[in-house]
């Protein structure tokens, strides 16, 4: 049973705060993603990988970055937290093979509050 | 650019009446649509993928490329169907691309 994780389920943070918000999964999956996900907004890409050190911007990078330096854990890294980025941010994980046609795998996500 | 519409952010049903969550998409590919579920308090996952063409919890959905779109279907809700639900869109080797989402509610 795959399973991806959440360093947290609750943040807050105040506004200018540097903030990490790790993932690990534990099925050796290539690919990792880090989404939000609003009220009426959907769920948004904001980064993602598909090996180690490697990664993609995705439709909302502006404010993040993220790191991976292992194949399990994906981190995305808000430099400067601001009011607008509170948010509940999903990590998720999929096989390489046939790229993002694979079923993405979801973490219980992290709610984040910046105050 | 690859996008996905659910044009309803709010779909009530009685349970036992027939229901359809309605998605429609943009990308001049070959692209491959699934639909995701978040039950109250649970992670998000995978319902059913196009490819696939099975039917899940009751669920359908068929790809229609002339209408571009990938509608779910049930022909008779039940109150445990309620719940947020996701289309998307892998058009891109690594892109998937999310819609707004759907709140299901089924009224008992």
């Amino acid at each position: 049973d795959v399973k991806v994780t959440q360093s947290s389920r609750y943040l807050v943070k105040r506004t200018g705060e540097k903030v990490f918000l790790e993932c690990v999964q534990d099925m050796d999956h290539e690919n990792m993603f880090w989404y939000r996900q609003d009220p009426g907004l959907g769920l948004r890409l904001i980064y993602f990988s598909y090996d180690v050190k490697m990664k993609e911007k995705g439709d909302i990078p502006e404010g993040y970055s993220v790191s991976r330096e292992k194949k399990e854990r994906f981190s995305l890294i808000l430099e400067s937290a601001s009011t607008n980025q509170t948010s509940m941010y999903l990590c998720a994980s999929s096989l390489v093979s046939g790229g993002a046609r694979n079923e993405q795998f979801f973490g219980p996500g992290t709610r984040l509050t910046v105050l | 650019a690859q996008r996905v519409t659910q044009p309803e952010k709010l779909l009530s049903v009685f349970k036992g009446a027939p229901v359809e969550l309605k998605c429609n998409y943009s990308y001049s590919g070959s692209p491959e649509l699934f639909w995701y579920v978040q039950y109250s308090r649970q992670r998000l996952q995978l319902l059913l993928r196009h490819i696939s063409r099975e039917s899940i919890k009751g669920f359908t959905a068929d790809l229609n490329k002339g209408e571009t779109s990938f509608h779910l279907k049930k022909p008779f809700a039940q109150e445990e169907d309620s719940a947020m639900y996701y289309c998307a869109l892998a058009g891109g080797y690594q892109k998937v691309t999310f819609g707004t989402g759907t709140k299901l509610q089924v009224i008992p």
